[in-house]
């Protein structure tokens, strides 16, 4: 079946500007993840949603960052007024389950690469 | 606060010898541990979990990991090494204790199979 998709999967943008950036998750999918993944290391945690309620945004660097998934489904992840050291891959993951039963695997999709010039 | 430690950067085997990429975590109550691969400009493949019960689990391409609580592990084992495994592999866990439903990766092991 469909895997997690992202797009663009290549994002170059001035300073300054604005970005967003797209996921769908595998259909039926309850939780949605968002990760920040800079070079050479390792995913780290933006935002969590279970549906379309946000219930974790603590990885958010700054408020310039803000995630929406209004109708439970498709995510948009939007950084306004990009600086250099937002450039990074974003990706996007889902998974069946929901509240605290964090033992369903998370599928990811391929990334979109922020370039930030 | 949890963490996980892939200790190794890089690990090199030939093709055919068994392979270990090594993984240590700290988290303050109980874990759930995954292992993920990532090949070139793709996402993240899931291998396998450890979630409860038997402390060796299998998974996908042949993969296998042991659960080990009381040195805080969970090493990533294939009994024969393809050149095809050759990727970045991270750990990740799961801290039951603080409630977020996020995984902490590690910072990955490149593996490189020598034909």
């Amino acid at each position: 079946g469909a895997g997690v998709s992202q797009s663009p999967r290549y994002k170059v943008a001035k300073r300054g500007q604005d970005v967003a950036l797209r996921c769908d998750p595998i259909s039926g999918h309850v939780s949605l993840f968002w990760y920040q993944q800079a070079l050479g290391q390792g995913p780290e945690f933006l935002t969590y949603f279970q549906n379309e309620a946000q219930l974790d945004k603590s990885g958010l660097p700054s408020d310039r960052f803000f995630a929406e998934r209004p109708e439970g489904s498709v995510s948009t992840l939007k950084i306004q007024r990009t600086q250099q050291e937002d450039s990074a891959v974003y990706l996007c993951a889902s998974s069946l389950g929901g509240g605290t039963s964090g033992a369903y695997e998370q599928y990811f999709g391929p990334g979109t690469r922020l370039t930030v010039t | 606060a949890q963490s996980v430690a892939q200790p190794e950067d890089q690990v090199n085997v030939a093709e055919g010898n068994p392979l270990t990429v090594k993984c240590t975590y700290s988290v303050s109550g109980n874990p759930y541990l995954f292992w993920y691969v990532q090949y070139p400009n793709r996402g993240l493949q899931f291998l396998l979990k450890y979630i409860t019960g038997d402390n060796l689990v299998k998974g996908s391409y042949g993969f296998e990991a042991e659960f080990n609580k009381s040195q805080t592990s969970f090493h990533l084992k294939k009994p024969s090494a393809l050149v095809s495994d050759s990727a970045l592999y991270f750990c990740a866990v799961r801290d039951l204790q603080t409630g977020a439903n996020n995984l902490f990766f590690g910072t990955g092991t490149r593996l490189t199979v020598i034909p």
